[in-house]
């Protein structure tokens, strides 16, 4: 089993430009979710799909859109990218969202420049 | 919001010694979960821990579930250089009103260990 993937791992933009950031599961886990984390900030949640068809806002959702386009994908979009949104971001899942165990895919890291 | 108060924020130490890293909040939560992140990687769950009181080991790990139900620590014993990487501690709180369950990390302990 795969688990949660990510794509791409790395990636650099300029400021203004687009890109989106693509995850997938094979666990048929209802719950997905995108988190970034910073150096001394721990993993802050930009944006969660309790179930598809549905996405709601976590702590940190501005500058970003999030699709969640079937039961296994769930893809996060930054419309104009900015210095700030330099980060890794991680994607994970869950069976449900009351489920405890949260799986992380392996991280993508990206460069505002 | 709940948040939750990890320290120390990093550790150096020498390969055999024991840690302890804790993570406490003034909210209370129904789950409490340790996960390790080795660099360039993401996080891996090391244990789970559901009831209050509870004590739960993990190999060298071990993690115990506050009888408040507002803290919870780790503790790693005799450290080995694979231990190096990022330890987070996350709460799972109960939704009021039927709402979502929500999952709120620490900020992580970053731990070295010197061979």
């Amino acid at each position: 089993n795969a688990g949660v993937t990510q794509t791409p791992k790395f990636q650099v933009l300029k400021t203004g430009q687009s890109m989106t950031l693509q995850c997938a599961q094979d666990m048929n886990h209802n719950s997905m979710y995108w988190y970034r984390q910073d150096p001394g900030m721990g993993l802050r949640l930009i944006y969660y799909s309790a179930s598809e068809g549905t996405t709601d806002k976590g702590e940190v959702p501005n500058g970003y859109n999030v699709s969640r386009l079937n039961k296994r994908e769930f893809s996060l979009r930054l419309e104009s990218a900015a210095p700030s949104q330099t980060s890794v971001y991680f994607c994970a899942s869950r069976l449900q969202d009351g489920a405890n165990v949260l799986t992380f895919g392996a991280g993508s890291r990206l460069t505002v420049l | 919001g709940q948040q939750l108060n990890q320290s120390p924020q990093s550790m150096f130490i020498q390969e055999g010694e024991d840690v302890s890293m804790n993570c406490t909040s003034s909210s209370i939560f129904n789950t409490w979960l340790w996960y390790k992140q080795d660099p360039g990687e993401g996080p891996v769950l090391l244990i789970a821990l559901y009831k209050a009181g509870e004590l739960t080991s993990n190999g060298r790990l071990t993690a115990q579930f506050g009888i408040t139900r507002k803290d919870s620590f780790l503790n790693i014993s005799a450290s080995i250089p694979s231990d190096v990487g990022i330890y987070f501690c996350a709460g799972l709180h109960k939704g009021s009103q039927g709402g979502s369950e929500k999952l709120v990390f620490g900020k992580g302990t970053k731990l070295t260990v010197n061979p």
